[in-house]
């Protein structure tokens, strides 16, 4: 069936540097995957999406990565800064627009 | 553009109390989504709907629970009776071609 993990529960780094956060997924047939921030008692938030026809997408200070041979994510924060502190998850795109997340990814952005 | 809206953004109940959550998508977006988050499970897809019209309900835990779309700008969960075990937070997002956008939730308590 359909999973999405994250290689990292956890990712502590120093402000300024960059950040990277990984996933993997099962699902061959997805189609497109997105990467969202959740701060704590808020919901999730688009940040950046790519789709399976692309291996690079960048953003402002963000750029996702996939890789289709090993099925695998990643995101990449620029210059990390202390607002960037959240948890970030990996979502697949099967069919008529259904979403898998991951578990997420704890990023603590120290000063 | 206020975004999604839930309503109420916290709630305590007791075990075999009806539960009512709301949710206002945001105007012209055609696509509805219910989410269940946990720690032990993330966050999962409950239900969705397309154009008012509930697609996949496969994720609905059982039949306690039941949600609704009577019109383009209202829907709600609705749990009866509801158990300690479906103390999470539950999400409502809003879809328009392909992307979602996730409402501030609500906390379910169920003593």
């Amino acid at each position: 069936g359909e999973s999405v993990g994250l290689h990292l529960p956890t990712l502590s780094v120093q402000e300024g540097d960059n950040s990277i956060i990984n996933c993997a997924y099962s699902n061959s047939a997805s189609d497109y995957f997105i990467w969202y921030k959740q701060e704590s008692g808020k919901g999730p938030q688009f940040i950046i999406d790519i789709r399976s026809n692309m291996d690079k997408r960048q953003g402002q200070r963000v750029t996702v990565l996939l890789n289709k041979t090993v099925k695998h994510l990643s995101l990449q924060i620029a210059a990390t800064q202390p607002g960037d502190s959240a948890v970030y998850f990996c979502a697949e795109r099967g069919s008529n627009y259904k979403l898998t997340f991951g578990k997420g990814t704890l990023l603590t952005v120290n000063p | 553009d206020a975004g999604v809206i839930q309503s109420p953004r916290h709630e305590v109940t007791e075990m075999g109390q009806e539960v009512t959550l709301r949710c206002k998508p945001i105007s012209g977006h055609n696509s509805l989504f219910w989410y269940r988050q946990t720690m032990m499970r993330g966050l999962e897809l409950l239900i969705y709907f397309n154009n008012n019209v509930p697609i996949d309900d496969s994720g609905m835990p059982e039949d306690r629970f039941s949600a609704k779309m009577p019109n383009a700008s209202f829907s709600t969960l609705k749990i009866q009776p509801s158990e300690p075990r479906d103390s999470a937070v539950y999400f409502c997002a809003s879809g328009w071609r392909g992307e979602q956008f996730f409402g501030p939730g609500t906390r379910l308590t169920v003593l």
